[in-house]
């Protein structure tokens, strides 16, 4: 059984490009999480999601990210025009649609670095 | 969901155990602690969860007070593989399903 699987592994955009991660849930997770993890910092929750739903997104800052999580496909976390505050480690974790044992099960993450 | 209060950092020798302090004083009766870990840029690993009763898994054992207002995480043969930012985490059942992490314990497991 596959783990999360995020991609890519490493992305390096220019000031002002979009950046663009994908997050593929473990086989039979229909919940999707994304976390930002700045250098030398602790993770931040972003967004929580289900099957084309954002449940809980408190944690996404308000402008030039976006998230989403379609019938079909991975889940996609687009951060638009980057900044070099961007720069940062995203992970993804996902979890199964029922029970309340609270355990995610992360990916390795995306590494995101802005020139 | 409850704060909880983790040493910043901790030094174990290898093959010895390590046992690794939560402070959860606020926690409500439904509220689960979680521990969870990342080794250095990788993703978290979750450990073990519990609620009132000592649990034991592969990785570990997770010894709650009879109070819950703290808990020890205990490893019982750190290897240095196990050095990694520790995270206690306590949350209730409910829809809030993320997890918040704190600033967790650097465990740093020496030869």
């Amino acid at each position: 059984n596959a783990g999360v699987m995020q991609n890519p592994r490493h992305l390096v955009r220019r000031r002002g490009q979009e950046a663009r991660l994908r997050c593929s849930p473990m086989k039979g997770h229909s919940h999707v999480y994304w976390y930002r993890q700045l250098p030398e910092e602790g993770l931040k929750f972003m967004v929580y999601l289900q099957k084309e739903n954002i449940i809980d997104e408190s944690g996404m800052p308000k402008e030039r990210f976006s998230a989403e999580f379609p019938k079909e496909g991975p889940s996609i976390l687009r951060i638009q025009q980057v900044v070099r505050g961007d720069s940062a480690a995203y992970f993804c974790a996902s979890s199964p649609p029922r029970g309340e044992t609270g355990e995610l099960f992360f990916g390795e993450g995306s590494r995101l670095t802005v020139l | 969901d409850a704060k909880t209060t983790q040493p910043p950092s901790m030094d174990c020798a290898e093959g010895r155990a390590a046992n690794l302090p939560c402070n959860h004083s606020t926690i409500s009766g439904n509220e689960y602690v979680y521990w969870y870990r990342q080794i250095h840029s990788q993703g978290p690993q979750y450990i073990i969860h519990g609620l009132k009763n000592n649990e034991t898994n592969e990785m570990a054992s997770l010894i709650i007070t009879e109070d819950r207002k703290s808990s020890t995480l205990i490893l019982p043969h750190a290897t240095l593989r196990d050095t990694a930012v520790y995270y206690c985490i306590v949350r209730g059942s409910g829809s809030a399903r993320q997890l918040t992490f704190g600033s967790g314990t650097q465990l740093t497991v020496l030869p």
